[in-house]
């Protein structure tokens, strides 16, 4: 059961133009939610990150938004530029006890191209 | 800076065998989470190590164990490897009180094949 889905495994867009990210979640107790790049041959980046008691978080280029009803959040990049061609990662966790830090759960990953 | 780093960067082994791999936590991080990922997906949670204990733990069976030193530093250990568990293992660093609902940093990723 993946409690965190991103439908579309790829992307295509424009050099200038806006990059929207689509991320689904199932499990009513995430309430921290991440987006990561990545790579070939690297590993995650963390890219920008946006608590359950907001909707927006905005971070230069980039802007996370959260609709809570729709367990629905998007990744916008604006504007697009070559050098965001990576796979992105969206990531969820929910509170836990005190002595543990977050588990991330992951989605399956878009694949972006910017397009010169 | 030194970020998260990872050893070795790949591996092959046959089926049966026991792999051990590493990773050192960016600095001034005091938790280490493994992750497996597959093939066309995302990263899959393993354990989590703290004051060197196991945290947390995704389900994994008890062929996958770990341990956290006291420099912080940790190891995957995989007992009596199947096909199945060909992947990139991710290692993550984060700072348990660090008061940013603990962004976890990864290393590059051990690449684990077996045959």
């Amino acid at each position: 059961d993946q409690q965190v889905k991103q439908n579309s495994p790829s992307l295509s867009v424009q050099e200038g133009r806006i990059s929207i990210l689509n991320c689904d979640y199932t499990n009513s107790m995430f309430d921290y939610f991440l987006w990561y790049k990545k790579y070939p041959a690297e590993g995650p980046t963390f890219l920008i990150s946006i608590s359950s008691i907001k909707d927006k978080n905005e971070d230069g280029r980039f802007t996370v938004f959260l609709n809570k009803s729709a367990k629905h959040l998007s990744l916008h990049i604006v504007p697009s530029q070559p050098g965001d061609s990576a796979v992105y990662f969206c990531a969820a966790s929910s509170s836990i006890s005190s002595g543990s830090a977050r588990q991330l759960t992951f989605g399956s990953g878009t694949q972006l191209t910017v397009l010169p | 800076d030194a970020g998260v780093t990872q050893s070795p960067t790949h591996l092959i082994k046959t089926r049966g065998q026991q792999v051990t791999l590493r990773c050192s936590p960016k600095s001034g991080h005091d938790t280490v989470s493994w992750y497996q990922q597959a093939l066309g997906q995302g990263p899959q949670f393993i354990f989590q190590y703290y004051e060197e204990e196991e945290r947390q733990r995704g389900n994994f069976p008890d062929r996958f164990s770990g341990h956290q030193f006291p420099n912080y530093s940790s190891e995957l250990n995989v007992n009596a490897l199947l096909l199945g568990d060909s992947a990139l293992y991710l290692c993550a660093s984060s700072l348990l009180a660090g008061g940013s609902r603990d962004t976890q940093y990864f290393g590059p990723g051990t690449r684990l094949t077996v045959l």
